[in-house]
This record gives structure tokens, sequence and C-alpha cells, in this order.
């Protein structure tokens, strides 16, 4: 399940807004997920993405380009409890695919 | 509120022990899933259920074997425990189609010495 490609890691500061991508095969889509995982704890969903588009949800927003096989999760105004792994499976009949995350750091 | 257990957040076994893992959620979900997670290689599917004594191969299922008797449990089976088995477990649930999220119990942490 490693056709899933997303940065290793990023930083941004407190306040600011970051931009995680992610990108997929397009083979076998049905729609792609963002999950946000604090360290030592489980994933926790954030949003769904089947059609193009952008998609608002309070300070977090979703993108998705299925002919590109692209996405990206944009955090506004960050906060420090925004420090967290992100995650992209895209989805599938019973079986998400995973990739390796995202590690944002957040610092003041 | 909806709810996927673990039955222990931490575990410590020796090498050679036969380890059992439970996970219970409260949905009436059809799939159920067992991954294990390791710094740098992400959530990898260990096995998944999409019905009661039904279940498939992940990624990398040796070593490891489950059992699905009722819909609400999915057990997670190590039959010697290596020190390679070392990881954190995370169990997952989700509704049958494709746009449902799935729900993560809180892990457990299993060393194995």
């Amino acid at each position: 399940g490693q056709n899933i490609d997303q940065p290793t890691e990023m930083t941004a500061t407190e306040g600011a807004i970051v931009q995680i991508n992610c990108t997929y095969q397009t083979s076998g889509f049905n729609g792609l997920f963002w999950y946000q995982q604090h360290a030592g704890e489980a994933p926790t969903f954030l949003s769904y993405n089947v059609l193009d588009g952008l998609e608002e949800k309070g300070r977090f927003s979703s993108f998705l380009s299925r002919s590109k096989g692209y996405s990206y999760l944009l955090l506004k105004e960050l906060q420090m409890k925004d420090s967290a792994s992100y995650l992209c499976p895209k989805g599938g009949s019973y079986i998400p695919t995973f990739g390796r995350g995202t590690s944002l750091i957040v610092h003041p | 509120d909806v709810k996927v257990t673990q039955s222990s957040r931490y575990l410590v076994k020796r090498t050679g022990e036969k380890v059992f893992l439970e996970c219970v959620q409260d949905m009436d979900h059809e799939n159920m899933f067992w991954y294990r997670q390791d710094p740098g290689l992400g959530l990898r599917l260990i096995y998944f259920s999409y019905d009661v004594k039904m279940k498939e191969k992940g990624d990398i299922p040796e070593g490891y074997s489950v059992s699905r008797e009722k819909k609400e449990r999915f057990s997670l089976i190590l039959e010697s425990a290596s020190t390679n088995q070392t990881s954190m477990y995370l169990c997952a649930s989700k509704g049958r189609g494709s746009y449902n999220e799935q729900f993560f119990g809180p892990g457990t942490r299993l060393t194995v010495l």
C-alpha cells in the first residue's frame, strides 16, 4: 500500500497557513481521506473528498484533483495543537491505502 | 459516542509467548482492521475482516493470525512473539462503502523482550 506520496516532515509558525500535499496513484480511486494523528494517539478523521474541488471545514480545508491524482490539506491560523502527523489514505471498497504520513511541527 | 476499544494500552511479553490483542467496536461495522505502526513506516495493514468469520491478509501477515467470531470483536494473535513484533498495534472499524471513514482504537504498545 505504498502508492501514496507525502512530504515526510514540515515546519510552520503559529498563526501561519500551511499546505500539506498528497499524491496518489489514480487506479482504483474511491475518494481520499485526511486523518490527524497526535503522537501516541490514534488517527482521527478530518475530511473525505471524492469530487474535484475544495471543501472547507473551519480552519481546515481539503482539495482534490482526480485527474492529477493530487490532494492537499490546508491548515489556517495554525495553533500549537496542530502539531501532529497527517495521513491521506486513498479510499477503497474495503481497504484504505495509507502512506507514511506528514509530520507537522508548529513552533511559536 | 462511537467507540473502538482495545484490551490493553501497554503490553510486555517475552519472546516465544502467545499474545492476544482484542478489539471491540460498538458501531455494528462490517469491516475491521489490524495495523501496526512503526516510526518512518506509517500504518501497515496486517489483516482485515469484512464480515464475521471472514478474513483477508494485508501487507504484512507473516507471524500473525486473526479471529472474528462475532461482528463486534476482532482479535489479533501472535502465535510466537518475536522482538521484531515490538510495535504500536492499531485496530480500526469501518462501515460498508468506500465513503465511510475508519474509526481507530487507542492502540496497544507491545514490547517483546
